[in-house]
């Protein structure tokens, strides 16, 4: 079967810097996708990877490493507001998204 | 406007009614979904409408109606529901349909569906 694994979640200080893991056994890929989703709201898109490395956005980056069938999303200088759950979702071979649980983060003075 | 809304937010409902949810997108894109979203479960994709016609329907039961009537509008009735259909259900839209490799999908509020 196919499967996206994640830790269920996470807790880190304002100011620090937390990495979170997604694994993942699909058949075939095609992308992998983070999402961020606070309480309550819509999942907002926050980064696509489909070749191995690493790509960078302001406090996120995003790595892949497809071999492996293992990605991070890496958030630094970590404020309040990134307190939310974060999503990992993979493209297979029939570019169907398969979707983890979700991490959620919970961010500490 | 934002990109993609979704009503009633919260939804209560007894088993016995019938009630509908709507999205609408504003970002001119041909794809539409219908995701379910319980609590420490992954998203599972419910319906998908290309341009319109339904591309996916992924063993839903038919107590889900989903209606595409155009592009930019999405419906999904409901009726003789279950209690454990209670869950937030989110819509999204992507530029393409399914077949794409790194087309995004922007997602609704979604809407809180509880049946008693």
């Amino acid at each position: 079967g196919q499967n996206i694994d994640q830790p269920t979640e996470m807790t880190a200080t304002e100011g620090a810097i937390v990495q979170i893991n997604c694994t993942y056994q699909t058949s075939g890929f095609n992308g992998l996708f983070w999402y961020q989703q606070h309480a309550g709201e819509a999942p907002t898109f926050l980064s696509y990877n489909v070749l191995d490395g690493l790509e960078e956005k302001g406090r996120f980056s995003s790595f892949l490493s497809r071999s492996k069938g293992y990605s991070y999303l890496l958030l630094k200088e970590l404020q309040m507001k990134d307190s939310a759950s974060y999503l990992c979702a993979v493209k297979d071979s029939n570019y169907q998204l398969i979707w983890g649980a979700g991490t959620k983060l919970i961010i500490k003075p | 406007e934002t990109g993609v809304t979704q009503t009633p937010r919260h939804l209560v409902m007894g088993m016995t009614n019938k009630k509908s949810l709507k999205c609408e997108q504003h970002l001119g894109h041909n794809a539409m979904y219908w995701y379910k979203q319980s609590a420490k479960k992954p998203l599972e994709l419910m319906f998908v409408y290309s341009l319109e016609e339904r591309v996916e329907n992924n063993s839903v039961p038919s107590r889900f109606s989903p209606e595409c009537p155009n592009s930019s509008h999405l419906f999904l009735h409901l009726h003789t529901l279950q209690p454990e259909d209670s869950a937030l259900y989110l819509c999204a839209s992507s530029q393409h349909g399914p077949g794409t490799g790194g087309d995004t999908q922007y997602f609704g509020p979604g809407t809180r569906l509880t049946v008693l």
